[in-house]
């Protein structure tokens, strides 16, 4: 079946503009994450979105950074003001919800020059 | 303090020779340990997950165990394409539902 789709897979821009980054969780997942994964820091989360609750944005950054979920489906990351500390890969991951195994894209690799 | 320390960082290994990669935690209250596989440029590839001291589970060439302090991910005869980067996971009771995973183990296998 289908997995996490992410959009674009590259994405190169200027200091300074604001980027959009778009997640297609995989379809009846209720949860849905955000991760960044950059050389030297790992994996870390992002925010969290489960059924029609408040968000966890607990690991956003600055505010910057926000992130919508429409529908309960497609969700889309927004960086605004980019910097160059933003340039990173950007991952989504999907879960039936609970503690149950998340499947990630493959991401969007964001460079700023 | 770190919550996730995964070991060694890189491991190199011949073809069929079998090593054990180990992650150990902090978090009280362990909710789910997760093992993913990462292939360059692509994402965490989801392996087992392990949700209580005592607990193993097996696909192919790997087994993975729990205990109250450490995750053994066990490699049995490895191939050369079980290269690629081994990330270890948790969740606990009192932190959030997302994952907070270690740096990873760098494995490669030579033919």
């Amino acid at each position: 079946g289908a997995g996490v789709s992410q959009s674009p897979s590259n994405k190169v821009t200027e200091k300074g503009k604001d980027v959009e980054l778009r997640c297609d969780p995989i379809s009846g997942h209720t949860a849905l994450y955000w991760y960044r994964q950059s050389l030297g820091q790992g994996l870390e989360f992002l925010i969290y979105f489960q059924g029609n609750s408040a968000p966890d944005k607990s690991g956003l950054p600055s505010d910057r950074f926000s992130a919508e979920r429409t529908g309960g489906s497609v969700s889309t990351l927004t960086i605004q003001r980019t910097q160059q500390e933003d340039s990173a890969v950007y991952l989504c991951a999907s879960s039936v919800g609970g503690n149950q195994p998340q499947h990630f894209g493959d991401g969007t690799r964001l460079s700023i020059l | 303090e770190d919550q996730v320390t995964q070991s060694p960082e890189a491991l190199r290994l011949q073809e069929g020779e079998s090593s054990s990669l180990n992650c150990s935690y902090t978090v009280s209250g362990l909710r789910g340990l997760f093992w993913y596989r990462q292939d360059p440029g692509k994402g965490p590839e989801f392996l087992f997950t392990l949700y209580s001291a005592g607990e193993e589970k097996e696909k192919e060439r790997l087994k993975a165990t729990l205990t109250k302090k450490e995750s053994f991910l066990h490699i049995t005869a490895p191939k050369p394409e079980d290269s690629a980067t081994y990330l270890c996971a948790v969740t606990w009771a009192t932190g959030r539902r997302a994952l907070t995973f270690g740096s990873g183990t760098r494995l490669q296998v030579q033919p």
